[in-house]
C-alpha cells in the first residue's frame, strides 16, 4: 500500500460547480496536510496548509483533515476555467529525523469547462 | 511573501553537456533547499536535499555524481547535470520553506523544463 492515495483523474466539471478532491494515507506519524496547485509546466502553488484534524476556509477553497480516518479533502465552491489544474495533496509528520519530508500524492488534473 | 525563482525555465542541450540549474529564495534565507523531479503524470520525487555551507544529501538511487548540487549561500542553490544523456530529460523542481520549523509549508519555483537531444 503506498504511503499516500489520491484519484489521478482526469475530474471534468461545469463552470459553477462544487470540485471535492480526496487523498488517502497510511502513515498515522502525518499531521501537517497540504494542498498545492500546479498549472501545466509550472512549479506547484501552495493553497491551503492546515495542521491535525479539522477544516480550513480561504475564499472559495476549504480544506477537510480527518485523520481518524486518515482522509484529506479539498473543496472547490463556485470552479472557475481559472481552477483548471492538477492538485497536489502533500504531508508530513511530526518533529523528528525526516519530518520534513513531504509526501505527495499523484495529483488530480482538474478541468472545469465553462 | 516566499518567492522561490528558478532559472532557466527551459533548456535544450546536447547529450554528454553538462546544464546548471539556478534555484534562489527572493525574500527569504533559505539554509536547506530541496531539489525534485517530475516525470509526466507522475508526482514529486524528491532528488536531494541542499545544505547551506554543506554536502547535500541525496536519497537513495541518486547518483550523486551525476547531479551536483551546491548551495554556497542562505539564499542560492544550484543543480548541475552532469554529462546529460537522454534519460535525463525531465521536469526539475526546487523547493524551500521560509518558516523555521520543519514542518512548514514549502515553496516551489517554477521548474526547469531539461531536454537532451
Amino acid at each position: 500500500q503506498k504511503e499516500v492515495e489520491q484519484d489521478p483523474g482526469p475530474l471534468s466539471v461545469p463552470e459553477g460547480a462544487i470540485v471535492s478532491l480526496n487523498c488517502t494515507y497510511s502513515n498515522s506519524a502525518f499531521q501537517y496536510f497540504m494542498w498545492y496547485r500546479q498549472y501545466s509546466r509550472k512549479g506547484p502553488e501552495l493553497l491551503m496548509y492546515t495542521y491535525s484534524s479539522g477544516n480550513k476556509e480561504d475564499g472559495r477553497f476549504t480544506a477537510q483533515v480527518d485523520k481518524s480516518s486518515k482522509y484529506i479533502s479539498l473543496f472547490i465552491r463556485d470552479s472557475q476555467p481559472s481552477d483548471s489544474a492538477t492538485y497536489l495533496c502533500a504531508m508530513s509528520g511530526h518533529s523528528g529525523a525526516g519530518s520534513y519530508q513531504l509526501t505527495f500524492g499523484k495529483g488530480t488534473k482538474l478541468s472545469v469547462i465553462p | 511573501g516566499a518567492v522561490v525563482s528558478q532559472h532557466p525555465s527551459r533548456v535544450i542541450c546536447k547529450s554528454g553537456t553538462s546544464v546548471k540549474i539556478e534555484c534562489r529564495s527572493l525574500d527569504f534565507q533559505a539554509t536547506t533547499m530541496f531539489w525534485y523531479r517530475q516525470f509526466p503524470k507522475k508526482s514529486l520525487m524528491l532528488m536531494a536535499t541542499s545544505n547551506e555551507g554543506s554536502k547535500a544529501t541525496y536519497e537513495q538511487g541518486v547518483e550523486k555524481d551525476k547531479f551536483l548540487i551546491n548551495h554556497a549561500s542562505l539564499t542560492l542553490s544550484t543543480l548541475t547535470v552532469t554529462s546529460a544523456h537522454p534519460e535525463d530529460s525531465s521536469f526539475y523542481i526546487c523547493s524551500a520553506r521560509p518558516g523555521t520549523g520543519d514542518n512548514s509549508p514549502l515553496h516551489f519555483g517554477n521548474g526547469t523544463r531539461l531536454t537532451v537531444t
